[in-house]
């Protein structure tokens, strides 16, 4: 079974600072991964996603992700972030006909 | 307004009681899901719905149901079975382009036990 590691459950970051989440999976093909983020009390909003191609993903609000083979990993990043970016932000792989979820991580800005 | 709607936002349930998580799409999705989230352990899948009238147990199955009479509908019912059903349930349905996929997710409900 696949499975999603995002290593930091909590991240606190200044406004206007850069952005880096980390996720690693297990997969021994080519994944399909996506990045989703989610308000409190919200659903899960689509952020980017990666199937083929180009390596740097980019997404909706300002967000790029980089799929690194070598690595096993999709680490999503944000140059400069913003009060509003405060939520939780999920990694996730297809594996069959689901998806599988990271747990989560939680980011904080601080003004 | 294409989407998802889940139904009713918050939902309390007495003991024994059994309740059910209303999901709608208009987006012509086939394949609909439903998620339990509950705090730190991220999301984890309920039952699934590749098409009508067909549906497949996930990981966390036991003390839910399902049905799959109609494209636009994936209702949830959590059973006096699920002892520890206080979570918020997220409801997601998938567009298919060749064998990519894409899951979109509605807003959620909040069950709460009395």
């Amino acid at each position: 079974a696949q499975s999603v590691t995002q290593p930091d459950i909590h991240i606190t970051v200044s406004e206007g600072a850069s952005l880096e989440l980390r996720c690693n999976y297990s997969y021994g093909a080519t994944p399909y991964l996506f990045w989703y983020v989610q308000s409190p009390g919200q659903g899960l909003q689509l952020l980017l996603k990666y199937f083929s191609g180009d390596t740097l993903v980019q997404g909706i609000k300002g967000f790029e992700a980089e799929f690194k083979r070598s690595q096993s990993s999709f680490n999503l990043r944000k140059p400069s972030v913003h009060w509003s970016d405060a939520a939780e932000y999920f990694c996730a792989v297809v594996e069959g006909n689901k998806l599988v979820f990271g747990a989560g991580t939680i980011l904080r800005v601080k003004s | 307004d294409g989407g998802i709607t889940q139904s009713p936002k918050y939902l309390f349930r007495k003991e024994g009681q059994n309740v059910t998580l209303s999901c709608e799409q208009n987006l012509n999705h086939d394949a609909m899901y439903w998620y339990r989230q509950d705090p730190g352990q991220g999301l984890r899948l309920i039952y699934y719905s590749q098409i009508v009238n067909d549906f497949q147990k996930g990981d966390i199955a036991e003390g839910y149901s399902v049905s799959r009479e109609k494209k636009e509908s994936f209702p949830l019912t959590v059973t006096s079975a699920q002892k520890n059903p206080t979570a918020f349930y997220l409801c997601a349905s998938t567009q298919r382009t060749g064998d990519q996929e894409t899951q979109y997710f509605g807003p959620g409900t909040r069950l709460l036990v009395l």
